[in-house]
This record gives structure tokens, sequence and C-alpha cells, in this order.
């Protein structure tokens, strides 16, 4: 099975500044058939299901605000909040869709205001 | 519009049988896989298993084969968890997913003496 390790476990961010979050799996997940990272990251916040926000691993989903990115080197993925906003004060979690049909998340990462 | 409109919240007791649903609108419900992700209080998402609704293949994560259920009834674009035997460590939120941006809004289900 594929394992996904999310870090760090929380991270205290002022407002405007930069949030980053890293998740690494243990293996590729790099498809040949079309190129594509199967990677998505999640936004949850308390007592609503997970959001996504980003899929292929840098593609971002409609409607979902600029100051979030994805990116991938290897088998290491960043999700980055460029400036952060007390409304993305939440739990960010990333999750692989290689091994269809199963589904593998990170532990997640807690967002706080510093 | 795509939705998944998941059961209300359920209070059992250890030892009952519990079945939760998850109601698909806005598409073809058999051309789509269900996922089912179980998430205890304040810790991360686990993925439980998984059904195509046209034939009924299953297939579970190793941590819950044998321990739940998933079927589908595609008369009513439905799919369903299930429990034959609650313990409190089934008290859990339990979403169901079509695919990464359709998601249930959750069931909460607490098992408590």
């Amino acid at each position: 099975d594929i394992v996904m390790t999310q870090f760090p476990d929380s991270l205290a961010v002022s407002l405007g500044e930069r949030a980053t979050i890293r998740c690494r799996s243990s293996q590729s997940l790099l498809h040949s058939s079309n190129n594509k990272n199967y990677l998505a990251w999640y936004q949850q916040k308390p007592g609503q299901p997970p959001k996504l926000l980003i899929y292929w691993a840098s593609t971002r989903e409609s409607g979902v605000p600029d100051r979030f990115s994805g990116s991938v080197s290897g088998t290491d993925f960043t999700l980055t909040i460029s400036s952060l906003q007390a409304e993305d004060v939440a739990v960010y979690y990333c999750q692989q869709y290689y091994g269809i049909p199963r589904w593998t998340f990170g532990q997640g990462t807690k967002v706080e205001i510093k | 519009e795509v939705q998944l409109v998941q059961s209300g919240p359920e209070v059992k007791k250890p030892g009952e049988s519990l079945r939760i649903s998850c109601k698909a609108s806005g598409y073809t419900f058999t051309n789509y896989w269900i996922r089912w992700v179980r998430q205890m209080p304040g810790k991360g998402l686990e993925w439980m298993g998984i059904i195509y609704p046209a034939d009924s293949d299953t297939k579970y994560s190793p941590s819950f084969q044998g321990q739940v259920t998933i079927s589908a009834d595609k008369s009513i674009d439905t799919a369903y968890l299930q429990w034959t035997n609650l313990t409190a460590s089934d008290t859990a939120m339990y979403f169901c997913a079509r695919d990464e941006r359709t998601w249930g809004q959750g069931t909460l289900v607490t098992v408590s003496s």
C-alpha cells in the first residue's frame, strides 16, 4: 500500500504570511499514461466534509483562491498558502489516488493563526 | 447538481446493528464508484472501502474487512454502510464520496452504553 507522510502536524502562521505543508509518498504517484501525479490536497473545517483544493498535484479546483498552490518534486509534494487569511484556519490533508480505487490520506496538518 | 446526501446522526448501544445511507443525485449512479471514509473524533481521514453500484463490486481496506459491509441499491441510487455488532470504537463521522470533489455531508455515529 502507498503510505503518505505529511508534515508538520501543526503550523502557526501570522496573517498575511506564507504557510507551507509537505507530503511525501512511499512510491511515485506519476502515471506514465498521462504524465500526471495522482495527488490531491483538501481543506477541512470542523463539522464539514473535506473540500478539494488541488488535484493532479498542482491544478487548482474551480473557485479556490489563487493564494493556494501545489507543487511536486519527485515523491515530495507541497501545498503553499501564499498569504494566510483568517478563513484558512483548518486542517489540510494530502491524498493519493494513484492506487485507484484505494485512497490513502496524510495524517493532516492543523493551520492556526500566530 | 451532483450531490450525495447522507442519513442523519445515530446514537446506538454496543452490540447493536446499524445501516447508514448515502443517496446520490444529479448523475448516473451506476457509472461511478462510491467510497466510504471514517474520521474518528479529533483524528484524520481513513479510507474504508469502495463499491461500484452497477455490479456491486466491493473492495475493503484491510483495516475494515470483516468489520463493516458496504452495499448499494441501484434502483434507488443509494449506497450503504452497515455494522452488525457496534462497539465504542465505531464512534466516528462517516463520509461517502464519489470522487475527490463530491462528498456527502457526513453521518455522525455515536456508540455508547
